[in-house]
């Protein structure tokens, strides 16, 4: 079993639409939390931090964290064509630096005009 | 604003030839981070460094090497390329006691 579990989808929708993005985790230990937005051909950028359960907010973003479940999610409301990248989570274990991230591997969104 | 970045966007190199890909942080960052990327594999941790002159192996570091002699700077060398190192490679940085890392825009490198 894969530490980081993400559908990689292509996903597809209207813009407009509410759009929902998961990752599933085994380790219980991770605390830290985020979620990083790929543009084609370019670097990922961080979009969204969380530190253990709870929500949330900025923007049109609302970053999820069910650590009971071990599971994180990403909600895009009003989606617009220019949010279609690739979305990644990440998480990390404690804040020490000395841990690397554990990336999902990225699920791609296309947001139709 | 945080910038790393990379000394070239594209690169085309033959079979064995030694090929230096290099990363520059602006920020001060003790650690810096190699990984590549590739369809279906997502991102893959091959080196990072947690100080100068310091590295650690990732999850695929064979065939590749690192050097860090200064803070800001952190190179990865690939000592004879192959086919198969045919990837996009993203050099990342981020402050000590913090999780959030910074991407540079990445090196597309085509071995031929």
């Amino acid at each position: 079993q894969k530490e980081v579990e993400q559908d990689p989808g292509p996903l597809s929708v209207p813009e407009g639409a509410i759009v929902s993005l998961n990752c599933t985790y085994s380790n219980s230990a991770f605390q830290y939390f985020m979620w990083y937005r790929q543009y084609s051909r370019k670097g990922p950028e961080l979009l969204m931090y969380t530190y253990s359960s709870g929500n949330k907010e900025d923007g049109r973003f609302t970053a999820q964290v069910d650590k009971s479940s071990k599971y994180i999610s990403l909600f895009i409301r009003d989606s617009q064509p220019s949010d279609s990248a690739t979305y990644l989570c990440a998480m990390s274990l404690f804040l020490s630096g000395n841990t690397p991230l554990v990336f999902g591997k990225g699920t791609r969104l296309s947001v139709i005009a | 604003d945080v910038k790393v970045t990379q000394s070239s966007r594209y690169l085309v190199k033959r079979t064995g030839e030694k090929v230096f890909l290099e990363c520059v942080q602006d920020m001060d960052h003790e650690n810096m981070f190699w990984y590549r990327q590739d369809p279906g594999l997502g991102l893959r941790l091959i080196y990072f460094s947690y100080d100068v002159k310091m590295k650690e192996k990732g999850d695929i570091p064979e065939g590749y090497s690192v050097s860090r002699e200064k803070k800001e700077r952190f190179s990865l060398i690939l000592e004879s390329a192959s086919t198969n190192q045919t990837s996009m490679y993203l050099c990342a940085s981020s402050s000590r006691g913090k999780e959030t890392q910074y991407f540079g825009p990445g090196t597309r490198l085509l071995v031929l």
